[in-house]
């Protein structure tokens, strides 16, 4: 098992670019969600998804775009980067009731 | 809401002793709390966890308390080693693995 994997593990966009950040798990978890942690601050959820066709909004979702086409993949798409989105973003899978999540190695994009 | 709050930043302790990390949480509803271990450069790591029909879970040398009636929870690690320096988030879980973080607390082992 690969677990959760992200790509890019590094990037930098320009302001006003867009990209999709990929996240794909093989563990066949219901549970993917998206989050972004800031130097000095825990990581925050933006947006997650309870199963294919299902997504919703999480603590800071303004500027991200998810979508759920399949129970493997949940990409996270930034319309148009803002320096703001400067962050490292974690993708989590997990079985949902009271279990853990597990995380991917993160994508550090830095906006400039 | 849930807010999750671990008030040190930064805990330095000796190898082989006792290390104590702390949180606080805000809203009892939530049932389910998790720590979890970060090295730099890499994703979260699932250390313990709790449910609150406990007080206590042990798995080896960690150890996680939960004091319902003060709404704060703890992990104690003993021995510590220096394997264990990293960044420390307590996080409280919702429906569907969503879970709101702390801060975090860099824990230090000096041996």
């Amino acid at each position: 098992n690969a677990g959760v994997t992200q790509t890019p593990k590094f990037q930098v966009l320009k302001t006003g670019q867009s990209m999709t950040l990929q996240c794909a798990q093989d563990m066949n978890h219901e549970y993917m969600s998206w989050y972004r942690q800031d130097p000095g601050m825990g990581l925050r959820l933006i947006h997650y998804s309870v199963g294919a066709g299902i997504t919703d909004q999480g603590e800071v979702p303004n500027g991200y775009n998810v979508s759920r086409s399949t129970t493997e993949d949940f990409p996270l798409r930034l319309l148009s980067a803002a320096p703001s989105q400067t962050s490292v973003y974690f993708c989590a899978s997990g079985l949902g009731g009271n279990t853990e999540a597990f995380f991917g190695q993160g994508t550090r994009l830095t906006v400039v | 809401d849930q807010q999750v709050k671990q008030n040190s930043p930064s805990l330095s302790v000796q190898e082989g002793r006792i290390s104590i990390l702390n949180c606080d949480y805000t809203n009892s509803m939530f049932d389910y709390f998790l720590w979890y271990k970060k090295y730099p450069a890499e994703g979260p790591t699932f250390l313990i966890s709790i449910s609150s029909i406990k007080d206590k879970n042990e798995d080896g040398r960690f150890t996680v308390f939960l004091n319902k009636s003060a709404k704060h929870l703890s992990l104690h690690i003993v021995p510590s080693q220096p394997g264990d320096s990293a960044v420390y988030f307590c996080a409280s879980a919702e429906y569907g693995n969503k879970l709101v973080f702390g801060a975090g607390t860099i824990l230090r082992v000096k041996s």
